[in-house]
């Protein structure tokens, strides 16, 4: 089976534009979250969505949204970009039936 | 609060030897699963190792084993033999089984391995 893919893998972004990112799970995972990462505050959820519906959020400013498809493809967008918007976003599936996340490669976010 | 700690920012172990890398954790739940995640430089997250919290018996993975002690909340990893390819960031992180389904993540141990 394929793994978790994400696309871009680079962006670099000015503040003020916003970005999209994809995110396409393992087949037949309904289950995808999405992660920033920082050096300074370090691996943060940001939201989960199982079949289409978010199920779950993180404290994250409403900037920061996502949406998932019918195939299970998810999207996160932010909009306004600022500087601290710079990280790695990752992302994660999970079967239905388990609890380990799967994770992509990441997209490394840059704005400056 | 969930909270996952790791006390070790930075580790070194010369190859072939053993390491043990340390993480407590703090959560009013009773069932939850533990892993610990494997990040090289690649940047992939990977996932070394899980335990469950009902089950008493550590978790093994061929060369990865944790010594998990529950009333301690605590979930520490060993690395036996070690490589040079265990060079990354190892964070430790846990979910529980209801409610949230996102991981909370320790903030990392910088692993080294030398030649």
């Amino acid at each position: 089976k394929a793994g978790v893919t994400q696309t871009p893998r680079y962006l670099i972004k000015t503040r003020g534009q916003q970005v999209t990112l994809s995110c396409s799970p393992i087949s037949g995972h309904r289950s995808v979250s999405w992660y920033q990462q920082t050096p300074g505050q370090g691996l943060q959820f940001l939201f989960e969505y199982f079949s289409e519906t978010q199920r779950n959020k993180g404290n994250f400013p409403g900037r920061f949204s996502g949406r998932q498809f019918s195939n299970s493809r998810s999207e996160m967008n932010v909009s306004t970009l600022e500087l601290g918007d710079s990280a790695l976003y990752l992302c994660a599936s999970r079967p239905d039936l388990g609890n380990e996340q799967f994770f992509g490669p990441g997209t490394r976010l840059t704005v400056l | 609060a969930q909270t996952v700690t790791q006390s070790q920012p930075e580790m070194s172990v010369q190859e072939a030897e053993t390491v043990t890398l340390s993480c407590t954790y703090d959560t009013s739940e009773n069932n939850y699963y533990l892993f610990w995640y494997k990040q090289p430089p690649s940047r992939q997250m990977i996932l070394v190792i899980r335990q469950e919290a009902y089950k008493q018996q550590n978790a093994t993975e061929n060369r990865f084993s944790v010594n998990f002690q529950k009333a301690a909340k605590s979930f520490s990893l060993k690395i036996s033999d070690s490589q040079l390819g265990d060079t990354a960031m190892y964070f430790c992180a846990f979910i529980v089984q209801t409610g949230a389904n996102n991981l909370f993540f320790g903030t990392g141990t910088r692993l080294t391995v030398i030649p």
